[in-house]
């Protein structure tokens, strides 16, 4: 069936350090890809999307290509920020348009 | 703009009683969602509207039902709390199914059930 993989966190960095979180997929057909962010306390909130193969969503200094070949997703960013400590969710939605969520990724950076 | 409200923001609850979790959006969304939020296991679907009038069963409905009048609005209730119902609940929507993918998410209800 569908499903979404990441990482196992937590992952701890120093500020400034260069981010990736790994996502892969399994999916029929052709899926749209997504990556959200949840700050502490809060609801999820939609970071990037792309919707087919090799389209690069970003978003805020984050980015993550859509690579169909690898059925991969992963997530980078250059520099952290302490402000981008947050758990991070890949997610996929299915061409019936059911949508599936990655365990999550916590990020923690440190100054 | 609100965007997505929730109510309450925490309670605890006893086991056996019965409540009813607010969900109000102003965007004027044809879909939304509950989940659940529980460490270790993610989130997890409990039901979902495409549309008002219409409900459906996600990936963990037993012990829950919802309903959908209006546009709105979408109240997940407990009937009957069990302390395995303890968890952080999430109302989400989207403009449509076909944007399922790019939900909007609400803060939140801690519930604790005792």
């Amino acid at each position: 069936g569908d499903s979404v993989t990441q990482m196992e966190g937590p992952v701890t960095l120093s500020e400034e350090a260069f981010l990736t979180i790994n996502c892969t997929y399994t999916a029929t057909g052709y899926p749209s890809l997504f990556w959200y962010v949840q700050y502490p306390g809060e609801g999820l909130q939609l970071l990037l999307k792309a919707t087919k193969a090799d389209d690069k969503g970003s978003n805020k200094g984050f980015e993550a290509t859509y690579r169909k070949e690898t059925t991969s997703f992963h997530l980078e960013k250059g520099s952290v920020q302490v402000s981008d400590s947050a758990v991070y969710f890949c997610a996929l939605k299915t061409s019936y348009d059911k949508v599936i969520f990655g365990p999550g990724t916590s990020l923690s950076v440190i100054p | 703009t609100a965007g997505i409200t929730q109510a309450p923001t925490s309670q605890i609850l006893a086991a056996g009683r019965s409540m009813t979790l607010r969900c109000t959006q102003d965007m004027r969304h044809n879909a939304m969602y509950w989940y659940r939020q529980d460490l270790g296991l993610g989130l997890r679907l409990i039901h979902y509207s495409n549309t008002a009038g219409t409900t459906g069963k996600g990936e963990v409905p037993d012990g829950y039902s919802v309903s959908r009048a209006n546009t709105d609005d979408f109240p997940l209730t407990l009937a009957s709390a069990v302390p395995s119902q303890t968890s952080v609940y999430f109302c989400a929507s989207s403009s449509g199914t076909e944007r399922a993918g790019e939900q909007f998410f609400g803060p939140g209800t801690r519930l604790t059930v005792l």
